[in-house]
C-alpha cells in the first residue's frame, strides 16, 4: 500500500462546476499538507498548504484536512479551463525537509474542464 | 535566469548508455532535490542536498543511480548503464533552506528516453 493514495482521474467537468480532489494517507506523523498545479511539459508549482487539520481557503481554491480519517481535498469553485492540469497531494511529517523528512507525493488527479 | 534550469530538456539514449542529468537551481536557495516522474505514477523522491550536509541518498533506486552538487550550486544527476525501466521525466527543484512552507521549485523536467 502507497503512503498515500490519489485517484489518477481524468476528471472532466464543464466551465463553472465545483471540483472536489481527494487523497488519503498512511502515515498519521503526516503534518503538513500541499497541492500542487502540474500544467502538461511543466514542473509542479505550490498551490496550497496548510498545517495540521483544518480548512484554508484562497479565492477559487480551499484546501481541507481531516486528520482524524487521514484524508485531505481540494475544492475548485467556478473551474474554469485554464484550471486543466494535473493536480498533485503532497505531504511531509516535518515542515517540508526539516529533519531531512521527505515530502511524498500523490500520483496526481488529471483535470480537464471544458468551455 | 529566475527559475530552476534544467538539462537536457530531452534525451534519448540506447541501453546501456549513461547519461548525465543537469540542474541549476534558484540562486540563494541552499536545499536541491531531485525527483522521477514515470507516466502514470507520481514523484518519487531520488536524492536532496542541503547545504553542507551529507545528501540523503534513500531515495536512489539502484547504485547505477548518482549525483553531485558542486559548489552549493549545480547539481548532475548521473545514471550509468541505463536500462528501458529509467525512461520517465527527472524533475529538479531548489527551496530555500529547510523551508516550513513545503514550497519547492521545480525545474520543467529532462525527459529520457532509453531504447
Amino acid at each position: 500500500q502507497k503512503e498515500v493514495e490519489q485517484d489518477p482521474g481524468p476528471l472532466s467537468v464543464p466551465e463553472g462546476a465545483i471540483v472536489s480532489l481527494n487523497c488519503t494517507y498512511s502515515n498519521s506523523a503526516f503534518q503538513y499538507f500541499m497541492w500542487y498545479r502540474q500544467y502538461s511539459r511543466k514542473g509542479p508549482e505550490l498551490l496550497m498548504y496548510t498545517y495540521s487539520s483544518g480548512n484554508k481557503e484562497d479565492g477559487r481554491f480551499t484546501a481541507q484536512v481531516d486528520k482524524s480519517s487521514k484524508y485531505i481535498s481540494l475544492f475548485i469553485r467556478d473551474s474554469q479551463p485554464s484550471d486543466s492540469a494535473t493536480y498533485l497531494c503532497a505531504m511531509s511529517r516535518g515542515g517540508g525537509f526539516v529533519n531531512t523528512d521527505k515530502l511524498i507525493f500523490g500520483t496526481g488527479t488529471r483535470l480537464q474542464v471544458f468551455p | 535566469g529566475a527559475g530552476v534550469s534544467q538539462s537536457p530538456s530531452n534525451k534519448v539514449t540506447e541501453k546501456g548508455k549513461d547519461v548525465e542529468l543537469r540542474c541549476d537551481p534558484i540562486s540563494g536557495h541552499t536545499a536541491l532535490y531531485w525527483y522521477r516522474q514515470s507516466l502514470g505514477q507520481g514523484l518519487e523522491f531520488l536524492i536532496y542536498f542541503q547545504g553542507n550536509s551529507a545528501p540523503d541518498k534513500s531515495g536512489l533506486p539502484s547504485d547505477r543511480f548518482s549525483a553531485e552538487r558542486t559548489g552549493g550550486s549545480v547539481s548532475t544527476l548521473t545514471i550509468q548503464r541505463t536500462q528501458q525501466e529509467d525512461s520517465a521525466v527527472y524533475l529538479c527543484a531548489s527551496s530555500f533552506q529547510a523551508h516550513n512552507t513545503g514550497e519547492l521549485f521545480f525545474g520543467e523536467g529532462s525527459r529520457l528516453t532509453v531504447l
